[in-house]
C-alpha cells in the first residue's frame, strides 16, 4: 500500500541554522500539507500546497518557513533560521483531492539546540 | 471548526470489551467533515473513520463506529471487541468545507488491557 515517507527521521540542528525537511507524498496525490506537534501539545496545521502554490497557511507559518515541490516527487519544508521553539515533530501529509482524507507520514523529529 | 475538545486524556479498556472516546467541537459552519485518526507508538497517524456532516447515518468501519450528534456538536468513537493493537493515541479532527486544514483535539491515549 502506498505511503507517505519522510526524511530524516530525526534532525538535530543549532539555533539559527537552516533546515530542510523532506517528504515524498503518495504518487497520485495532488494536495500536500505540513503539520507540527510540539512535545505534549496538539498537532497544528502549518500549510497546504496545491498546483505549486500555497493554498492555505496558519499564523505559525511565517516568513521563516517556506515550502517547495522541487520535482515530481518531493515536497519540502524549509525553516530559514531555526529557533528553540521550532523543536517539534513535523508531519507531512497528502491527499488525492481537496476533501479526501489526508495520509500522514511518520514524521521528522526536529531538535534545535 | 475552531476548537476541538477531547475530555478524556486517557482511557483503559479490557481486551474484547467496548470503549467510547468522546469529542466535541465548536463550529458555525454547516458543511464539514469529521475524522478520527489513530497514532500508534510508531507515531504515524492512520485514518480510522470519517463522517460527512450532511449525512445523518453514523459511519461504521468494521469494529469502529461513530455517534455523530450534529446539534450537540459531538462526534464520539466507539471501538467494539477491543484488541491489543488498538492501543494508541486517538485524535478527533474536524475539517470545515472550504478549508484544507484539520483542527486536532488534544488526543485520548487508549490502553488495552490483556
Amino acid at each position: 500500500e502506498p505511503e507517505v515517507t519522510q526524511t530524516p527521521s530525526h534532525q538535530v540542528t543549532q539555533m539559527g541554522q537552516e533546515v530542510i525537511l523532506r517528504c515524498v507524498p503518495i504518487s497520485n496525490h495532488l494536495y500536500f500539507y505540513w503539520y507540527r506537534q510540539i512535545l505534549g501539545q496538539k498537532v497544528e496545521f502549518l500549510v497546504s500546497f496545491y498546483n505549486n502554490e500555497i493554498s492555505e497557511k496558519s499564523e505559525i507559518f511565517d516568513d521563516q518557513f517556506s515550502v517547495e515541490r522541487p520535482d515530481g516527487s518531493n515536497f519540502t519544508l524549509k525553516i530559514r533560521s531555526t529557533k528553540l521553539e521550532d523543536s517539534a515533530m513535523y508531519f507531512c501529509a497528502s491527499s488525492r483531492l481537496a476533501y479526501n482524507e489526508q495520509f500522514f507520514g511518520p514524521g521528522t523529529r526536529l531538535t534545535v539546540l | 471548526a475552531q476548537t476541538v475538545t477531547q475530555s478524556q486524556p486517557e482511557m483503559s479498556v479490557q481486551e474484547a470489551e467496548t470503549v467510547t472516546l468522546s469529542c466535541t467541537y465548536d463550529t458555525s459552519e454547516s458543511d464539514y467533515y469529521l475524522f478520527w485518526y489513530k497514532q500508534p507508538p510508531s507515531r504515524q497517524m492512520i485514518l480510522v473513520i470519517r463522517q460527512e456532516a450532511y449525512k445523518q447515518q453514523n459511519a461504521t468501519e468494521n469494529r469502529f463506529s461513530v455517534n455523530f450528534q450534529k446539534a450537540a456538536k459531538s462526534f464520539s468513537l466507539k471501538i467494539s471487541d477491543s484488541q491489543l493493537g488498538d492501543a494508541a493515541m486517538y485524535f478527533c479532527a474536524p475539517r470545515t468545507s472550504g478549508t484544507y486544514k484539520y483542527i486536532f483535539g488534544t488526543g485520548t491515549r487508549l490502553k488495552v488491557l490483556a
